[in-house]
């Protein structure tokens, strides 16, 4: 069974830093693109980011409104996906989704998502 | 950027059929999914690369894309097919949302 489970969420000041963490089993972790999906309260979901696997470059790419402040990583010897945010902003506030890609690519989908962690960004 | 427009809602009486719309420049190149989210849950995947559905998807759940427009179509439609449903492309290497459009059945 694939579980993905956030960590690292809570409230932070506007300026500050906040590292998520994402732990992943039932599946080979390595072999997965991954991705970041966001919610903000009571609105829709975002992209935020995804990582390709070590195998296609492992390669980042980013939405417009988090390039150069979020950085998407992994460590596939711990089964673990990380989004480190700098620079927060209050437009930061969401909860945030770790999800599997499948397919490749343009022809690439979110087959599993976990339970979210809730980001406030708040003085 | 590019941008998917749904609408933000749709009604349909127990056991009718519902069709949710997508709408985007030239989408029916690209592949389009849908992903259901009811009230404090996590987002499900119900069709992926257009027409296909995931396993344990119920098979009322169906889509196409052609055109401007791909539609997730659900038939027979249940109660407990309530719930938000989103749209998803890709525009080159950056993964768009459709809005959300929140299925009423009524």
């Amino acid at each position: 069974e694939v579980q993905l489970v956030e960590s690292g969420g809570g409230l932070v000041k506007p300026g500050g830093s906040l590292r998520l963490s994402c732990a992943a089993s039932g599946f080979i972790f390595s072999n997965a693109w991954m991705s970041w999906v966001r919610q903000a309260p009571g609105k829709g979901l975002e992209w935020v980011g995804r990582i390709k696997r070590k195998t296609d470059s492992g390669t980042t790419d980013y939405a417009a409104p988090v390039k150069g402040r979020f950085t998407i990583s992994r460590d596939d010897s711990k089964n673990t996906l990380y989004l480190q945010m700098n620079s927060l902003t209050t437009e930061d506030t969401a909860v945030y989704y770790c999800t599997k890609v499948g397919g490749l690519a343009a022809a690439s989908y979110f087959d599993y998502w976990g339970q979210g962690t809730l980001v406030t960004v708040s003085s | 950027s590019y941008e998917l427009t749904q609408p933000p809602s749709v009604s349909v009486s127990p056991g009718q059929t519902a069709s949710i719309t997508c709408s985007g420049d030239k989408l029916g190149d690209k592949y389009a999914s849908w992903y259901q989210q009811k009230p404090g849950q996590s987002p499900v995947l119900v069709i992926y690369q257009d027409n296909k559905r995931p396993s344990g998807i119920p098979e009322r759940f169906s889509g196409s894309n052609s055109g401007n427009t791909a539609t997730l179509t659900i038939s027979g439609t249940q109660a407990m097919d309530e719930a938000d449903y989103y749209c998803q492309a890709w525009d080159s290497s950056t993964g768009v949302f459709g809005g959300g459009t929140k299925l009423t059945v009524l």
